[in-house]
């Protein structure tokens, strides 16, 4: 079946550590999407990448980074620099421009 | 500025009709979007316009679209229960190479 699959569902992290979440689409999409969602805001844009081994800053990119290195994966890395990382992340894919997004499922991070 | 502005609350009778109301500032925006976003999930597309179009119909949803005032609208016809649900209007943005902006979210509550 074709998708975007974000991996794990829910995450637990202690302070102070690095941890990485996962997205992979097989629908031959040319751009990827990182999103946080946190209640009564509405989904922020961290990252995007329009084409492999390119991607630009969203509005809220400090404390993140992420990586294209192939067209199907776009891993996000929330680093310790992140101040408030709890929250709902989500991926998105599309055909280059002018076009729908798809989502992942989502992953729920949680700072302990 | 970047703003897509939502109410973040609308309660109706199962039956009724309901309008979701968004506004958004970047007169360069070429499609408008409505997703819906069911409890821990992540988002599914519902409809979009063009923004050369001012009305699209697809079933029990009716999309409006005022580009003048920068206003679009989502009226559901006959709401069931299980369309409560959040849903946001998203804004695809012409001149920052595709960006794709959201609002913050109405939460739609459908009672019996």
């Amino acid at each position: 079946d074709g998708g975007i699959t974000q991996s794990p569902k829910y995450l637990f992290r202690k302070e102070g550590q690095n941890v990485t979440l996962s997205c992979e689409q097989n629908l031959n999409h040319d751009a990827m999407y990182w999103y946080r969602q946190d209640p009564g805001q509405g989904l922020r844009l961290i990252y995007y990448s329009q084409i492999v081994n390119d991607f630009q800053k969203g509005d809220i990119a400090e404390g993140y980074s992420v990586s294209r290195e192939k067209k199907e994966s776009f891993p996000l890395t929330v680093t310790s620099a992140q101040k408030n990382p709890t929250a709902f992340y989500l991926c998105a894919s599309s055909m280059r421009y002018n076009t729908e997004a798809f989502f992942g499922q989502g992953t729920r991070l949680t700072v302990v | 500025g970047e703003d897509v502005e939502q109410s973040l609350f609308l309660s109706v009778r199962e039956g009724d009709s309901s309008v979701i109301n968004c506004t958004y500032t970047d007169s360069s925006s070429t499609y408008l979007y409505w997703y819906k976003q069911e409890p821990g999930a992540g988002l599914q597309l519902l409809t979009y316009i063009f923004s050369n179009m001012d009305m699209k119909q697809d079933q029990r949803l009716t999309v409006l679209l005022n580009k003048k005032d920068k206003h679009l609208s989502l009226r559901i016809a006959d709401t069931q229960t299980g369309d409560s649900a959040i849903y946001f209007c998203a804004e695809r943005q012409g001149n920052q190479g595709g960006k794709l902006i959201f609002g913050q979210g109405t939460e739609l509550s459908v009672k019996p």
